[in-house]
This record gives C-alpha cells, sequence and structure tokens, in this order.
C-alpha cells in the first residue's frame, strides 16, 4: 500500500523551464513532507522541506506549495538547469517513530 | 569527511548464499535505516534502528535481518539470498530524536546487489 503517490514517473524540460512534480497523501498523521534529490550513482540527498503549517517554502530556486485540505504537495523548480536532472523523491512522516514514507520518485531531465 | 559508508559497492551472489552488507557512519547519529530502491516503487524500509541495541521492522523485512551492537556500525544480513532481493541497497541515518525535531536522513552512496 503507497501511502504517499507521486507524478509523474518522469518529465522532461526545457532549460529555463518550471517542471512542477505532485505527491498526495492519504494519511492525515503526517507532519514532515521533504524532498530528496538523488543523482545517478549517489545516494539520495536532502532538498528541502515543509511542515504543514505553512502553505509554501522556497530555497533559491526551489519551491513547495503545499494544501492541507486536498493532502497534496508539489516541488517547483524555477529557471530549471540541465544540472538539475535527477530523481526526485517526495516523503512524509509521523508519529513518534519518526519514519519516511517516500513517493515512488520522479526522473527529471533538463534539456540544455 | 563525515558521512555514511558502505560496503560493498557491488556484488553478484548466488541464490541460497548469506550475504552482509555493512554500513557505518561517524556523525553519532543515533537513527539508523535500511531501505531498497527499485525502479517504479521507489525506496521501501527495510528495517530501522532508533539507537544503538533496538531494532524495528519496515515495510519490507522479510529475508532480511539487522543489528545494532553501536551507534555507528548497522549490517544489513541476507540469510539465504533469492533473486528478488535484486536491488540497490541504501543505508541512512539520522540525528533524531536527540539532536532533531524532524527526520532528516542522511543517505549512504548504496550497494548494487545481483542475486542470480
Amino acid at each position: 500500500q503507497q501511502q504517499v503517490k507521486q507524478s509523474p514517473q518522469s518529465l522532461i524540460v526545457q532549460k529555463g523551464g518550471i517542471p512542477i512534480i505532485n505527491c498526495a497523501y492519504e494519511n492525515t498523521a503526517f507532519d514532515y513532507f521533504p524532498w530528496y534529490q538523488q543523482f545517478p550513482g549517489k545516494g539520495p540527498a536532502l532538498l528541502i522541506a515543509i511542515r504543514p503549517d505553512v502553505s509554501e517554502k522556497k530555497e533559491g530556486r526551489f519551491t513547495i506549495s503545499f494544501n492541507k485540505s486536498a493532502k497534496q504537495f508539489s516541488l517547483h523548480i524555477m529557471d530549471s538547469q540541465p544540472g538539475d536532472s535527477a530523481t526526485y523523491f517526495c516523503a512524509a512522516s509521523s508519529g513518534s517513530a519518526r519514519q519516511l514514507t517516500f513517493g515512488s520518485g520522479t526522473q527529471l531531465t533538463v534539456l540544455p | 569527511i563525515a558521512g555514511i559508508t558502505q560496503a560493498p559497492t557491488s556484488q553478484i551472489l548466488a541464490a541460497g548464499r548469506r550475504m552482509t552488507l555493512r554500513c557505518t557512519q561517524d556523525m553519532r547519529h543515533n537513527a539508523m535505516y535500511w531501505y531498497r530502491q527499485d525502479l517504479g516503487l521507489g525506496l521501501r524500509l527495510i528495517h530501522y534502528s532508533n539507537t544503538a541495541g533496538t531494532t524495528g521492522k519496515g515495510e519490507v523485512p522479510d529475508g532480511y535481518s539487522v543489528s545494532r551492537a553501536n551507534t555507528d556500525d548497522f549490517p544489513l544480513t541476507l540469510a539465504s539470498a533469492v533473486p528478488s532481493q535484486t536491488s540497490v541497497y541504501f543505508c541512512a541515518s539520522s540525528a533524531w530524536p536527540l539532536r532533531s525535531s524532524y527526520n532528516e536522513q542522511f543517505f549512504g552512496p548504496g550497494t548494487r546487489l545481483t542475486v542470480l
């Protein structure tokens, strides 16, 4: 049972475009929503994270939008660059164990 | 350089053989995790340990075992490997709960395992 659903599975944009990756969840107990970035041959690394008490968080060119009522959150990459080409995972956690539940991943390709 | 190391980098293993994947962190993190990554399925938690001496089962624990004798090491053992365990395995650690309110996890470089 996948508790965090991520789409699309893959995404191709031109340099300067704004790719958007979406995630949806069912568990209303989730209270921490991070995004991880993974380059080929590497482990995932935390990119940006949001708590449900805010609707948007920006860090550089990366923005998370959060819609608590719809139980959805998304990652926007402004002015995308070829170096942003990677696999992106959304995740969520809750409870005392604070274990992360990951989405299935989105492979982003930014064309030069 | 502080971080997580995993060994081996890759391994080809015959079905039925026993295999231990090693994971060591030098960040003095309390929590450690093992994930497997499969195309289209994302990262799935196999086992975790919130602190030395304790372990717990994740989403896909069958066929795997772990131990946490000390803070730094968290080996993952496949007692009798099967082809469905072919995957990329990632170890991760987190300062939660003692030094962080939220579970930022740091990942190792991964072990690519092929079971024939």
